[in-house]
């Protein structure tokens, strides 16, 4: 089992251009989360995709949006970059109530 | 809503010896999961310990234990016998405890560093 896998594992983004990170859940597994960490912060909640919907959504705007396909995984979009969405993308996979498994993230760069 | 509160940016500890990460929450709830994470400088976080708040049993895994004082939203986290492993940003961590999986609520961090 590989686990929670990521991908790109680093990418270099100019401002006002759209990024698209992928994100494959460990298996078993059939919700999908996604966080925004920035340097030296602890990880924040973007939003929760189960069953192809988004089902919770943490306090960022709507250039932040997702998809979930019907294998499960799930890609995070965000348009019109700007400086500040600088930052490690860490997406996070569970089932039920058991423990969220993480990957090892996407270290995005805006320039 | 739930908030968690990490105190401690930064600690440290020599090998072999003991260290207690501190950690308080804010929560209207009643059952809920509190967590402590590893992130190693690989990035990828870890699950160190769980803790069911409905369970008056402190959570034990091996060399870490965790004091949970639910009147006091208080969790800390106890490493005996460091290595240096250990050394990474813990990060304490709420769930509520619905129906299926709900968000994690993250602290902003402590950075442990474990001398030889």
């Amino acid at each position: 089992d590989a686990g929670v896998t990521q991908s790109p594992t680093h990418l270099i983004k100019t401002r006002g251009q759209q990024v698209t990170l992928r994100c494959s859940p460990k298996s078993g597994h059939d919700t999908v989360s996604w966080y925004q960490q920035a340097l030296g912060q602890g990880p924040q909640f973007i939003f929760q995709y189960y069953e192809e919907e988004e089902r919770q959504r943490g306090n960022f705007p709507d250039r932040f949006s997702g998809h979930q396909f019907p294998n499960y995984s799930s890609e995070l979009n965000v348009n019109a970059l700007l400086l500040g969405d600088s930052a490690l993308y860490l997406c996070a996979s569970s089932f039920g109530q058991e423990e969220a498994f993480f990957g090892q993230g996407t270290r995005l760069t805006v320039v | 809503a739930q908030t968690v509160t990490q105190s401690q940016p930064e600690m440290s500890v020599q090998e072999a010896e003991t260290v207690t990460l501190s950690c308080t929450y804010d929560t209207s709830e009643s059952d809920y999961y509190l967590f402590w994470y590893k992130q190693p400088p690989s990035r990828q976080m870890i699950l160190v310990i769980r803790q069911e708040a409905y369970k008056q049993q402190n959570a034990t895994e091996n060399r870490f234990s965790v004091n949970f004082q639910k009147a006091a939203k208080s969790f800390s986290l106890k490493i005996s016998d460091s290595q240096l492993g250990d050394a990474a940003m813990y990060f304490c961590a709420y769930r509520r405890a619905q129906g299926g999986s709900e968000k994690l609520v993250f602290g902003k961090g402590t950075k442990l560093t474990v001398n030889p």
